[in-house]
């Protein structure tokens, strides 16, 4: 079982739609969570880290679960500038390394 | 602040030969570096950890004679791909980390690899 598992994909949504991802990790220790973006043939880029009240950002909102061991992040108002993969990060309880799920695609269109 | 730089962004190298790739930190001293590979398609594999002045640390299935890291200085680690073959062609990636900024990575903009 891979330690960090995403919704396959991919999403297409039209401009100014409401999306979600979900995300699911298997290491019950894991200490810290996060969402990334990341855009074709480039490099990842950190959007937000999660945190287990809950927290938002502009349109983007991102839960916690621990109980459940389950990530989601929503994007509200979806803007072309969206289209990218994000990527469920999960930093475990040992060093600092972080585990990356496979990506989900979103591809916002006009 | 917390600019990685890698170098080259990408190559083409003939099979059997070796390529080195560079990761620097331009603003910052990165007391730990990692390198990822990511294949098409694919999730980020974390290869290795390395921390300035030390032995890197391999990841289950990783060669560490193939893939050779050396972390020499606090803004500077090198990956070398030894005897590279087609299936190492791939996006590799570094990232590091500061003992005074917390958790977050900060990565660098990758080296795409083709092995012909």
């Amino acid at each position: 079982r891979k330690e960090v598992e995403q919704d396959p994909g991919p999403f297409n949504v039209p401009e100014g739609a409401t999306v979600a991802f979900n995300c699911t990790y298997s290491n019950s220790a894991s200490q810290s969570f996060f969402w990334y973006r990341q855009d074709c043939r480039k490099e990842p880029k950190l959007l937000m880290s999660v945190y287990s009240s809950g927290n938002e950002d502009g349109r983007f909102t991102a839960q916690l679960n621990r109980a459940s061991q389950y990530i989601s992040l929503l994007i509200r108002d979806s803007k072309l500038s969206d289209s990218a993969t994000y990527l469920c990060v999960v930093k475990g309880d040992i060093g600092y390394a972080l585990n990356f799920g496979k990506g989900t695609s979103l591809l916002v269109t006009p | 602040g917390a600019v990685v730089s890698q170098h080259p962004s990408r190559v083409i190298c003939k099979s059997g030969t070796s390529v080195k790739i560079e990761c620097r930190s331009l603003d910052f001293q990165a007391t730990t570096m990692f390198w990822y590979r990511q294949f098409p398609k694919q999730s980020l594999m974390l290869m290795a950890t390395s921390n300035e002045g030390s032995k890197a640390t391999y990841e289950q299935g990783v060669e560490k004679d193939k893939f050779l890291i050396n972390h020499a200085s606090l803004t500077l680690s090198t990956l070398t791909v030894t005897s590279a073959h087609p299936e190492d062609s791939s996006f590799y990636i570094c990232s590091a980390r500061a003992a005074d900024r917390g958790l977050e990575q900060y990565f660098g903009p990758g080296t795409r690899l083709t092995v012909t």
